[in-house]
């Protein structure tokens, strides 16, 4: 199975933050991850996807980059709705995987 | 807009079964998939398993082999997800998730169901 590495774990951030999370898989995976914001145990939301497209809907604060085995999910300023847990997903192959989640929170 | 609701919280036995549903409205459910996730308490993401009922392919995950079945009815709009020989640390929320896959793209899961807890517990 492919192995998605998240980093950090957790951060706090102050509103207004420039934030950034990185994703390292355990092969090269070309542009197929995704990326993921969690709430309080509700359904996730997708916000990137291939690595660098904005998912519709989705403000343009966040931006993906990234190809081969390293990957970052950008906030360009923290806004309060994005206080949540953020998962980085492999859609190479199956079984599709996920980081262990980057817990992003008040400052 | 694709919608996908899912039954009910659920309390079974060890070795027993549970089968979940995952209602989709809003969309023609025949033109994409559904995949099945699950998050144990304070845990994160799992896939479990997908079904793409246009291709007539059905996929699981190797550790749910045996033990998952994933089927889709068209009529009703709706998938489930049943998983047998229970235990314990099978205790989590399982949610469905649209399954959408372009090979330029690959597969990103969007939207998702509101999420089942399942308990397993003697």
């Amino acid at each position: 199975d492919i192995q998605m590495t998240q980093s950090p774990s957790s951060l706090s951030a102050f509103v207004g933050d420039r934030v950034t999370i990185t994703c390292r898989a355990s092969q090269s995976i070309s542009s197929y991850v995704n990326w993921y914001q969690q709430k309080s145990g509700k359904g996730p939301k997708l916000l990137i996807y291939a690595a660098s497209s904005l998912q519709r809907g989705v403000p343009s604060r966040f931006r993906g980059s990234g190809s081969g085995t390293d990957f970052t999910l950008t906030i360009s300023s923290l806004q309060p709705e994005d206080f949540a847990t953020y998962y980085c997903q492999q859609s190479f192959r199956t079984p599709f995987t996920f980081g262990q989640g980057t817990k992003v929170e008040i400052k | 807009q694709v919608q996908l609701v899912q039954s009910g919280a659920d309390v079974k036995k060890p070795g027993s079964s549970v089968k979940v549903s995952c209602k989709a409205s809003g969309g023609t459910f025949s033109d994409f998939g559904i995949s099945w996730v699950r998050q144990a308490p304070g845990q994160g993401l799992e896939w479990m398993g997908a079904i793409i009922p246009l291709s007539g392919t059905i996929q699981y995950a190797q550790q749910f082999q045996g033990r998952l079945t994933i089927i889709a009815d068209e009529s009703t709009t709706t998938a489930y997800m049943e998983l047998s020989s229970l235990r314990p640390e099978d205790t989590a929320i399982y949610f469905c998730a649209r399954d959408e896959r372009a090979g330029t793209t690959g597969v990103r899961f969007d939207p998702w169901g509101q999420g089942t807890l399942v308990t397993v517990s003697s």
